[in-house]
């Protein structure tokens, strides 16, 4: 298996910009998860699916911010107006289930720069 | 509330040296707990876990972790560094669903 597949790897987009981060999970598994990882804040969890359906985006930062899982196979995080504090790692992770988070596979990440 | 506390940011060791990251938690339950590594530009890595049972876990790349329930803690160990340890290693805990807390991080560094 490929992994879990995100893309771009990097994004550089000027403030007001809209932009779109997307994640193909591992086959099969059944959740997926998107973080965003800074300096300031660390691992912060944005929402998380299971089965297509968002469990909890209580870490979403903002209305700015939306999340999207349309099929078992692709998901979308939206910023929307973009803003320089949004400039961050965003990870998106799958997992078999989480019944006992036995193990989130992590994508490489895209790294978004806001101007 | 749920809480991790890894109280060192940065720590340099010697190849072959032993290696110990800490990590404290705070949680209302039994906590399922995790290490994972962040090479750069990577994503994170499952090294170990654990959930129950024998409070010494064995994980991969020569890591292992000792479950404290009394000191609530969950350190890292690594007997003989090699170079290629060298990378970010984060402490999480959770519970058996739902979302994981994860800490802030140990930046480990490598010298020859």
């Amino acid at each position: 298996d490929a992994g879990v597949i995100q893309s771009p790897r990097h994004e550089v987009t000027e403030m007001g910009q809209e932009v779109t981060l997307r994640c193909k999970p591992i086959s099969g598994h059944d959740y997926l998860f998107w973080y965003r990882q800074t300096m300031m804040r660390g691992l912060e969890l944005l929402i998380y699916f299971n089965n297509n359906v968002p469990i909890d985006d209580s870490g979403m930062p903002e209305d700015r911010f939306s999340a999207k899982m349309p099929n078992a196979s692709f998901s979308t995080l939206k910023i929307q107006p973009s803003e320089p504090r949004d400039s961050a790692v965003y990870f998106c992770a799958s997992s078999p289930r989480t019944a006992r988070n036995e193990k989130l596979f992590f994508g490489s990440g895209t790294q978004l720069s806001v101007l | 509330a749920q809480s991790v506390t890894q109280p060192d940011i940065h720590i340099t060791v010697s190849e072959g040296a032993s290696l110990e990251l800490r990590c404290n938690y705070s949680y209302g339950a039994t906590p399922y707990l995790f290490w994972y590594v962040q090479s750069p530009g990577q994503g994170l890595q499952l090294l170990l876990k654990y959930f129950s049972g024998d409070t010494l876990v064995q994980g991969i790349k020569g890591f292992e972790a000792e479950f404290k329930r009394s000191q609530s803690s969950f350190n890292l160990r690594k007997p003989s560094v090699h170079w290629s340890d060298a990378a970010e290693y984060f402490c999480a805990v959770g519970g058996s669903w739902g979302k994981l807390q994860f800490g802030a991080g140990t930046q480990v560094v490598v010298t020859p």
